[in-house]
């Protein structure tokens, strides 16, 4: 059983507060990493997905993080909006089973105005 | 350009009946995946499928089967229904060949069974 954990589980911010949440994932046979956000009512979004150790990834005020040899990656949020409340999942690629992914649960994000 | 579109929205079935469910992949992409996300869980790997075949599957019993067809569409057949299939079940398209494996979702089919 190859474990990809998440957390916080869920976080509620006010608007404007930066956040940051946590996937670990095992450290050895790493291919990728990939992270989704996903909205109720429709398709899981790929955010970003990164390969190399210190890969850096930025899109907007949201930007993510990788350490492949401690086997996690941070996601940030700067200046949460309402509209960045979602479910965000990571999902890890090994190098033996390259087409699969095995996603963490998710940590819901809820922004209030 | 069409994303990755899934048939149907909801179903509700009954244990031990058959449910068949439908994916069409992004535009240009060869290869489906279709993972099983229940309650409280985080998306699990059913299967994938390139050129037609089963090329990879994850820790689900024979019950769970899959198609896809030339056109690269897929479908997942469920027999014998139990309570704990109870799930969204989420289609995924992609490029075999792909370097980095992106993965691109449909909205998923929500399945009930009473």
């Amino acid at each position: 059983i190859l474990n990809v954990e998440q957390s916080p589980q869920s976080l509620h911010v006010q608007e404007g507060d930066s956040t940051n949440f946590t996937c670990s994932f095992p450290s050895s046979n790493f291919y990728a990493l990939h992270w989704y956000r996903w909205e109720t009512a429709k398709s899981p979004e790929a955010l970003f997905v990164m390969t190399l150790n210190g890969d850096e990834k930025k899109k907007g005020r949201i930007s993510a993080t990788l350490n492949t040899k401690e086997g996690y990656s941070y996601l940030y949020i700067k200046g949460s909006q309402p509209e960045d409340s979602a479910t965000y999942l990571c999902a890890f690629n090994r190098g033996s089973t390259l087409g699969r992914l095995y996603f963490g649960r998710g940590t819901q994000l809820t922004v209030w105005p | 350009d069409a994303g990755v579109t899934q048939s149907p929205t909801h179903l509700i079935k009954t244990r031990g009946q058959q449910v068949t469910l439908r994916c069409s992949p992004k535009s240009g992409h060869d290869t489906v995946s279709w993972y099983q996300q229940a309650l409280g869980q985080g998306p699990q790997f059913i299967f994938q499928y390139y050129e037609e075949e089963e090329r990879q599957r994850g820790n689900f019993p024979d019950r769970f089967s899959g198609h896809q067809f030339p056109n690269y569409s897929s479908e997942l057949n469920v027999n014998a229904l139990l309570l704990g299939d109870s799930a969204l079940y989420l289609c995924a398209s992609s490029l075999y060949r792909a370097e980095l494996y992106e993965q691109y979702f449909g909205p998923g089919t929500r399945l009930t069974v009473t």
